[in-house]
């Protein structure tokens, strides 16, 4: 099946400092990638939809000044958590869509854990 | 409003047990697809099923069956003859036909006991 990365895995840094997560398709090309978040021992929330070559869609009572998403390319999407406090540490998860396909079709990446001290 | 309901939040079972997991839907699209993931400790998310909203049969899959009755609004997986590998926390999940969205439920932890 299709494959999604996430880079880096594991990040642990300052708070006050910005850390960018990168989400790619592997052996294909998303147009739409999703970035989710997701608490200790808690369900998987969706922060934004990402779409190549457009601004992100944000849900409702997410930080789009906070969390910068750029989609720059059909492979491609970064997540940037800017001025990271303890507040953020979370596990993050993106996920892409093959275009053509149903709705249904999204392939999750392996997710990144941020830890913010 | 699309909603997605596992009522269970935590289930313990002897290995070789059959367990079922409820999960409950609520949305207003007439064509929908519900899913299973499973997340082991490692966090990644592991694929189970994908189901449309036409396709009311039964799957079964190895160990793993699910129902899926709209008449409740309900997807329920099935493990038979549990083992410790199942053990993990298990994701009911819906998307609607108007957005790519996939709404999440709050996951139900699964321990199967030695």
């Amino acid at each position: 099946g299709a494959v999604v990365s996430q880079h880096p895995s594991r990040v642990i840094c300052k708070s006050g400092t910005s850390v960018k997560i990168e989400c790619r398709s592997l052996d294909f090309q998303a147009t739409t990638m999703f970035w989710y978040r997701q608490f200790p021992k808690k369900s998987l929330m969706l922060m934004a939809t990402s779409n190549e070559g457009s601004k992100a869609t944000y849900e409702q009572g997410v930080e789009k000044d906070k969390f910068l998403i750029n989609h720059a390319s059909l492979t491609l999407s970064t997540l940037t958590v800017t001025s990271a406090h303890p507040e953020d540490s979370s596990f993050y998860i993106c996920s892409a869509r093959i275009p053509g396909l149903a709705a249904d079709t999204q392939y999750f990446g392996p997710g990144t854990r941020l830890t913010v001290l | 409003a699309q909603k997605v309901t596992q009522a269970q939040t935590e289930i313990s079972v002897v290995e070789k047990e059959d367990v079922t997991l409820d999960c409950v839907y609520e949305t207003r699209d007439t064509t929908y697809y519900l899913f299973w993931y499973k997340q082991p400790p490692s966090g990644e998310l592991v694929f189970l099923i994908r189901r449309n909203s036409f396709d009311e049969q039964n799957e079964i899959s190895g160990r793993y069956s699910w129902n899926f009755q709209k008449s409740t609004s309900s997807f329920n997986f099935t493990i038979t003859a549990s083992q410790v590998v199942d053990s993990a926390v298990y994701f009911c999940a819906l998307s609607g036909n108007r957005d790519d969205k996939i709404i999440f439920g709050k996951g139900t932890r699964l321990h199967i006991l030695p």
